[in-house]
C-alpha cells in the first residue's frame, strides 16, 4: 500500500531551526510537495521536489532522497506565525496526490 | 495569479437538508478540480475528483449519490452534500490544477459544514 510517514507534532522556540521529515512509500513518485495549513485555513504551497537534493527558499528549505524515500523541510529563524501543521504529500504514478497526516509545529517564545 | 475561492466560507444546516458548495479558479482554467474532506486534526482525505465535462472519479467509501459533483466549466466546479446528517459536519476543500508545468494543486479557503 501507498505510506507517507511524518512526526505528529513537534515544539521549537523562536528564531531557532527545526527539521520536519517526511519518509514514503508510494506506486510511483512523480514529486513531493509540502504544504502549511494554519488551523481553520487551507494548506499553502510551500515546496515541490522531484530531483534529489537541496530546494532552498528563502527561510524554509526542502531536501529530497528519493532512493530512501525521505524528505525533509528545514524551517529557520522560527517565527511564532510558523506555528501551522506541515503537510508531506507525494504525486504517485497516477498523478495523485497521497498526503501524510501533517506535523503540527508549536513554537514557543 | 493562482487563485481559488469557495463558497460558501462556512454554512450551518439541518440534517436531511441539501447543502451545494462552490469552487472557482479566478484567474485560471481549471482543467482538473479536486474535493477534500478535513475532520478535526486530520489530514486531508480525498473525496474525488472532476475533469470538466466529465462525471467525477469518486474515491472508494466516498457515496457518489450522496456527494454530488458537477464540473460543468473550466472555472467552477460545485459539491452538494444530499439529504445532510452532522456525521457530514467537517472541512471541506476544493482544489484546482491548471494542466500546465508542475501538478501544483491551488486550494480553496474550505467551507466549514455543521450540520444539526
Amino acid at each position: 500500500g501507498q505510506n507517507i510517514d511524518q512526526p505528529t507534532e513537534m515544539t521549537a522556540t523562536e528564531g531557532a531551526i527545526v527539521q520536519i521529515n517526511c519518509t514514503y512509500q508510494t506506486s510511483g513518485f512523480n514529486g513531493l510537495f509540502w504544504y502549511q495549513q494554519h488551523a481553520g485555513e487551507a494548506p499553502t504551497f510551500l515546496s515541490y521536489n522531484v530531483l534529489d537534493g537541496l530546494e532552498e527558499k528563502g527561510r524554509f528549505s526542502s531536501f529530497l532522497s528519493r532512493s530512501k524515500g525521505y524528505s525533509y523541510l528545514l524551517l529557520k529563524e522560527l517565527q511564532m506565525k510558523d506555528s501551522a501543521s506541515y503537510l508531506c504529500a507525494v504525486m504517485d504514478s497516477n498523478y495523485q496526490l497521497i498526503w501524510g497526516a501533517g506535523t503540527k509545529l508549536i513554537i514557543k517564545p | 495569479g493562482a487563485v481559488v475561492s469557495q463558497h460558501p466560507s462556512w454554512v450551518i444546516c439541518k440534517s436531511g437538508t441539501s447543502v451545494k458548495i462552490e469552487c472557482r479558479s479566478l484567474d485560471f482554467q481549471a482543467t482538473t478540480m479536486f474535493w477534500y474532506r478535513q475532520f478535526p486534526k486530520q489530514s486531508l482525505m480525498l473525496m474525488a475528483t472532476s475533469n470538466e465535462g466529465s462525471k467525477a472519479t469518486y474515491e472508494q467509501g466516498v457515496e457518489k449519490d450522496k456527494f454530488l459533483i458537477n464540473h460543468a466549466s473550466l472555472t467552477l466546479s460545485t459539491l452538494t452534500v444530499t439529504s445532510a446528517h452532522p456525521e457530514d459536519s467537517s472541512f471541506y476543500i476544493c482544489s484546482a490544477r491548471d494542466g500546465t508545468g508542475v501538478y501544483e494543486q491551488y486550494f480553496g479557503p474550505g467551507t466549514r459544514l455543521t450540520v444539526t
